[in-house]
């Protein structure tokens, strides 16, 4: 693994159904982020994790839900997924929180909820 | 509120130079970042800006006026595979990252 990775890399979820997406990175990283990105809007943040054991609500946390037992995974459930959820999901990383600390992205994970 | 305002859209010339701006305003502030997002593809990060004034990076630079809440990406010699998505995005004072809508560049031969 280089960098960060997501799975699966897209997906088509009926309504109603969980779903769970899948990110890993390896580069050590503390801080980790789970953002949307809808046509005309900027990403909006869902949730993050400052540190292993520790998370938080961003903008948009209604429907979804975070863990982060380890550095290196950061998980992304819907419990019920609705055709609102369609959209692009990046998940990202940086060293911890500092202000000159990019971030670095996944390739993103496509979902149609129908 | 929170509100980062860019361009939708943009059209250049190829070996031209363009100008991206951005305005926001915040609740608080730690930095100015600019990214690229070529489509289909994730954001990628181009320059940080704490400080005003310009950081220049080869054909890319940025420009940071935090008392205008202004900030601008310069973009010189431009070629082809400039064509991309310029996200702007402002560190509040939480460490989160709060974005604009992003500026589609088209780059025309």
């Amino acid at each position: 693994i280089a960098g960060i990775t997501q799975a699966p890399t897209s997906q088509i979820l009926a309504a109603g159904r969980r779903m769970t997406l899948r990110c890993t990175q390896d580069m050590r990283h503390n801080a980790m982020y789970w953002y949307r990105q809808d046509l005309g809007l900027g990403l909006r943040l869902i949730h993050y994790s400052n540190t292993a054991g520790t998370t938080g609500k961003g903008e948009v946390p209604d429907g979804y839900s975070v863990s982060r037992a380890n550095t290196d995974d950061f998980p992304l459930t819907l419990a019920s997924a609705v055709p609102s959820q369609t959209s692009v999901y990046f998940c990202a990383s940086s060293p911890g929180l500092a202000e000159n600390n990019e971030q670095f992205f996944g390739p993103g994970t496509r979902l149609t909820v129908l | 509120g929170q509100n980062i305002d860019q361009p939708t859209e943009m059209t250049a010339t190829e070996g031209a130079i363009v100008q991206i701006n951005c305005t926001y305003q915040t609740s608080g502030f730690n930095g100015l970042f600019w990214y690229q997002q070529h489509a289909g593809e994730a954001p990628t990060f181009l320059s940080y800006n704490v400080l005003d004034g310009l950081e220049e990076k080869g054909r890319f630079s940025s420009f940071l006026s935090r008392s205008k809440g202004y900030s601008y990406l310069l973009l010189k010699e431009l070629q082809m595979k400039d064509s991309a998505s310029y996200l702007c995005a402002v560190m509040d004072s939480n460490y989160q990252l709060i974005w604009g809508a992003g500026t589609k560049l088209i780059i025309k031969p």
